[in-house]
């Protein structure tokens, strides 16, 4: 059973400020996922990765296979993204196993 | 841009009744999910679906739970006997191939 963390549970940024979001899981995995969940509830994907890094706009994904670890970082942080950030992976199967989130 | 679809946004039921949740996942998608997210707690996974049969679940989806796909659009969540323990809120999720997930908007469920 894979178990996944998420770092910091909270946070709280001033505009401009650069962020990161950090996700460590237990056992290996086939991909990683970074999504965004807004006050309403909605979720939105924002990255499916399997190695490397993915940039889209502001927002960058890095993750780091042999250490069980990848982060989110957003550059220049704005208050639309005042939203709960969740990190979750998938093994072998089809199953995804989801972070309690960080608030941010 | 396509999106998935559910309905209904809301549903409150009582205790021991049949609910269905229904989903129209992205028309091109292979794959559907079902999460719940129990209020404050994390998001689980409680079913996969591929080629008109379930590839996974987990240990939450039980007997009292089924899921269809009736027609070639629409894919349900049925719960049979609901339980107290059954409030939250319930995403769909489709995808392609070696491809990321699309989320659903969710049905928020409330069993008094």
């Amino acid at each position: 059973k894979n178990e996944v963390e998420q770092s910091p549970q909270n946070l709280t940024a001033q505009e401009g400020e650069f962020i990161t979001i950090n996700c460590s899981y237990s056992v290996g995995i086939s991909a990683l996922h970074w999504l965004q969940q807004h006050p309403g509830g909605g979720i939105v994907s924002l990255f499916m990765l399997s190695s490397g890094k993915k940039k889209h706009g502001r927002l960058i994904a890095t993750i780091n296979i042999q250490e069980k670890h990848s982060s989110l970082h957003i550059t220049a942080s704005h208050p639309r993204d005042s939203a709960v950030y969740i990190c979750a992976v998938r093994g072998g199967n089809e199953k995804l196993t989801f972070g309690t989130g960080t608030r941010l | 841009e396509p999106e998935v679809t559910q309905t209904p946004s809301h549903q409150v039921t009582q205790m021991g009744q049949e609910v269905i949740l229904r989903c129209v996942p992205i028309s091109n998608h292979l794959y559907f999910y079902w999460y719940r997210q129990i209020l404050g707690q994390k998001v689980e996974f409680l079913v996969s679906f591929y080629n008109n049969e379930i590839s996974e679940k987990s240990e939450i989806f039980d007997d009292q739970f089924s899921v269809e796909r009736p027609d070639g659009s629409n894919f349900t969540l049925k719960i049979r006997s609901t339980k107290l323990e059954d409030s939250a809120m319930y995403f769909c999720a489709s995808k392609e191939v070696l491809r990321t997930q699309y989320f659903g908007p969710g049905t928020r469920l409330l069993v008094l």
